[in-house]
């Protein structure tokens, strides 16, 4: 069956330092992969997803960055952490077109 | 630019007590409708989805949601609430297969005893 792993869970950085976030996907290939930021109070807002290695697209201009380097790879970056960065991070996978996306436990972020 | 509301931000209700959440979406067409459930601190889960035929989908844990194009809603219901229904609800819309899902603002549900 498909598993999907995000590291870490928590996470307290001071502003300015810098961000990496893992999501890795098991049991699938060539998954289709979204992070996804769930800020206090809000809805969830799509930063970028990724059809295949190399491949990203993203949705909103802002202070992060994202990678896949594997298939069952996803990885969201920041050189510079801001305060706004704060948030829930989801990432999810979708294999083919069924329309359902499967989501990982999240990772929780606090920028001081 | 696709867009899903949700307009009501939280909902108490009695355990045992009936459940209904609103949703509604702007598209042309008729898209691709999700609920999903996220409990305190984790991922999300799917409860249902809607893709065509049958208005009235059925879902995981006794819920339900009726899509009604006239409306450009998807309420999700549920008859009979159990205290473990406490969570965070987000109805999402996908033009079609394959696109990217559009998120509402979630609705918060509280149950008393």
């Amino acid at each position: 069956s498909q598993t999907i792993h995000q590291w870490p869970a928590t996470l307290v950085q001071p502003v300015g330092s810098p961000l990496s976030l893992e999501c890795t996907v098991e049991g699938t290939s060539n998954p289709n992969l979204y992070w996804y930021r769930q800020a206090a109070g809000r809805g969830l807002q799509l930063l970028f997803y990724s059809v295949g290695i190399g491949q990203i697209s993203s949705e909103v201009p802002q202070n992060l960055s994202a990678s896949r380097p594997q298939d069952r790879q996803f990885i969201l970056s920041s050189k510079k952490l801001l305060l706004s960065d704060s948030g829930f991070y989801l990432c999810a996978w979708r294999g083919g077109n069924t329309g359902e996306l499967f989501f990982g436990e999240g990772s929780r972020l606090t920028v001081l | 630019a696709q867009s899903v509301t949700q307009p009501d931000i939280h909902i108490t209700v009695s355990e045992g007590a009936s459940l209904e959440l609103r949703c509604n979406y702007s598209y042309g067409a008729t898209p691709y409708l999700f609920w999903y459930v996220q409990s305190p601190g984790q991922g999300l889960q799917l409860l249902l989805k809607y893709f065509s035929g049958d208005t009235l989908v059925q879902g995981i844990k006794g819920f339900e949601a009726e899509f009604k194009r006239s409306q450009s809603s998807f309420n999700l219901r549920k008859p009979s609430v159990h205290w473990s229904d406490a969570a965070e609800y987000f109805c999402a819309v996908e033009r079609s297969a394959g696109n990217k899902l559009t998120f509402g603002g979630g609705t918060r549900v509280l149950v008393k005893p």
